[in-house]
């Protein structure tokens, strides 16, 4: 699956404390993504990046952080986790072909808030 | 923004019926995909669609995509317990940057 891992794979925290989820891929590809999953609301777009240094916010932003300082690594940081962020967040890559964009996405970070 | 609809939002079927989910969208599309997410998984690709009217088949999976290009289906004959998962599309946003993904279908096969 494009070589992308995800780390912590499953998190508890307390509410008001930093958390930061790590993304990872092998092959060098440029756009990442972090997306959040909740039931009825399909994947949400929290932040993207489209280079090393590059990143800009989605529909879903506040109160999340990004930082690519590799191309290789993509890091979401909650500031100050709250319950309503308790979630599955994926990270996907994007992959460009011909007229074609397709996301692969990595195995996922479960996160529970308390 | 952009936004799509999904439905039906649960399914349940007997394994062997067919099964069919939509995506429905205001807004004329230039392109539109679908992803498969098992329990537990993670959302994988299936197929995209960009032209009017557009069929597309991977064995016992019809994709459809609406003259109008503002709709799409999936459709899938004599179900299996393979089947089993979360059929989510995906579109284009206004901005033609990034991926708007629909609430999803989530199909359940009783053997």
């Amino acid at each position: 699956d494009a070589g992308i891992t995800q780390s912590p794979r499953h998190k508890v925290t307390e509410t008001g404390t930093p958390v930061t989820l790590r993304c990872h891929q092998t092959e060098n590809h440029r756009y990442m993504y972090w997306y959040r999953q909740d039931p009825g609301h399909g994947l949400r777009l929290i932040h993207y990046s489209y280079g090393v240094k590059d990143t800009d916010k989605g529909e879903v932003s506040d109160g999340y952080s990004v930082s690519r300082s590799k191309t290789e690594d993509f890091l979401l940081t909650l500031e100050s986790a709250t319950s309503s962020q308790t979630s599955v967040y994926f990270c996907a890559i994007s992959v460009r072909a011909d007229t074609q964009e397709t996301q692969y996405f990595g195995p996922g970070t479960r996160l529970l808030v308390l | 923004g952009q936004q799509v609809m999904q439905i039906p939002q649960y399914q349940h079927v007997q394994e062997g019926e067919d099964f069919t989910t939509y995506c429905n969208s205001s807004t004329t599309l230039s392109n539109i995909q679908w992803y498969k997410q098992r329990p537990g998984g993670h959302p994988v690709f299936l197929i995209q669609l960009v032209k009017s009217g557009e069929v597309k088949k991977q064995k016992r999976l019809t994709f459809q995509f609406g003259e109008a290009k503002k709709n799409s289906s999936l459709h899938i004959t004599a179900t299996q317990t393979t089947d089993v998962g979360t059929y989510f599309c995906a579109v284009t946003d206004n901005y033609g940057q990034n991926f708007v993904f629909g609430p999803g279908t989530r199909l359940s096969v009783l053997p």
